[in-house]
């Protein structure tokens, strides 16, 4: 089966460093994503790793390592509008095709 | 460029009622997806298009939910009957290809339906 686990909710100091970690478990595992939600609002894409390693992207980074199953993404220089949940989805190959499977999501709130 | 349209943005309907979504997927963008997202989790994908055709459907509650994209664009997703637990909002979102090459996916702004 498929199963995607992330810490329900964090908590962060306006221009601290966060890391949201994501471990999941597919049987065809092909990449995952990283999504930014805020309240109310639809997802939006933030990162994509599908080898292992650091991708850098302005003050977000995503790590991926497929050994261990295990993804983070870190938050630099936090600013309030970064207040929103983190989706972790995994992209996973069945018979059916690519399908992305997402996790509940970490709620980060950023205070001042 | 047009992002992904839904309509309508909210809806609220008594239980038994049926209810219909539309979606307009970014123009070009090969695959469509329509996710159910309850209020506290992720998104859950109930049905995957690869142009007109469906790619996954694995958890579409087939007895009363049914989508449809004719044309292999637009797309609708009706509920009949609702229940209780379909509260929930309906993102609809769409990718340039869903199976060889790796895209992103666009989400609509979504429908917030409350069936009471």
């Amino acid at each position: 089966g498929q199963n995607i686990d992330q810490p329900t909710e964090m908590t962060a100091t306006e221009g601290a460093i966060v890391q949201i970690n994501c471990t999941y478990q597919t049987s065809g595992f092909n990449g995952l994503f990283w999504y930014q939600q805020h309240a109310g609002e639809a997802p939006t894409f933030l990162s994509y790793n599908v080898l292992d390693g650091l991708e850098e992207k302005g003050r977000f980074s995503s790590f991926l390592s497929r050994s261990k199953g295990y993804s983070y993404l870190l938050l630099k220089e936090l600013q309030m509008k970064d207040s929103a949940s983190y989706l972790c989805a995994v992209r996973d190959l069945n018979t059916g095709g690519f399908k992305t499977i997402f996790g509940a999501g970490t709620r980060l709130f950023v205070k001042a | 460029e047009a992002g992904v349209a839904q309509s309508p943005r909210y809806k609220i309907i008594e239980k038994r009622q049926s209810v219909a979504f539309w979606c307009n997927p970014i123009s070009g963008h090969a695959t469509l997806y329509w996710y159910q997202q309850i209020l506290g989790q992720g998104p859950k994908l109930l049905i995957q298009f690869q142009n007109n055709g469906v790619v996954d459907d694995s958890q579409l509650p087939k007895d009363r939910f049914s989508a449809e994209r004719l044309k292999g664009v637009d797309s609708t997703l009706k509920i009949q009957p609702a229940k209780l637990e379909d509260s929930a909002v309906y993102l609809c979102a769409s990718s340039l290809d869903g199976r060889g090459a790796v895209y992103e996916q666009y989400f609509g702004p979504g429908t917030r339906l409350t069936v009471t």
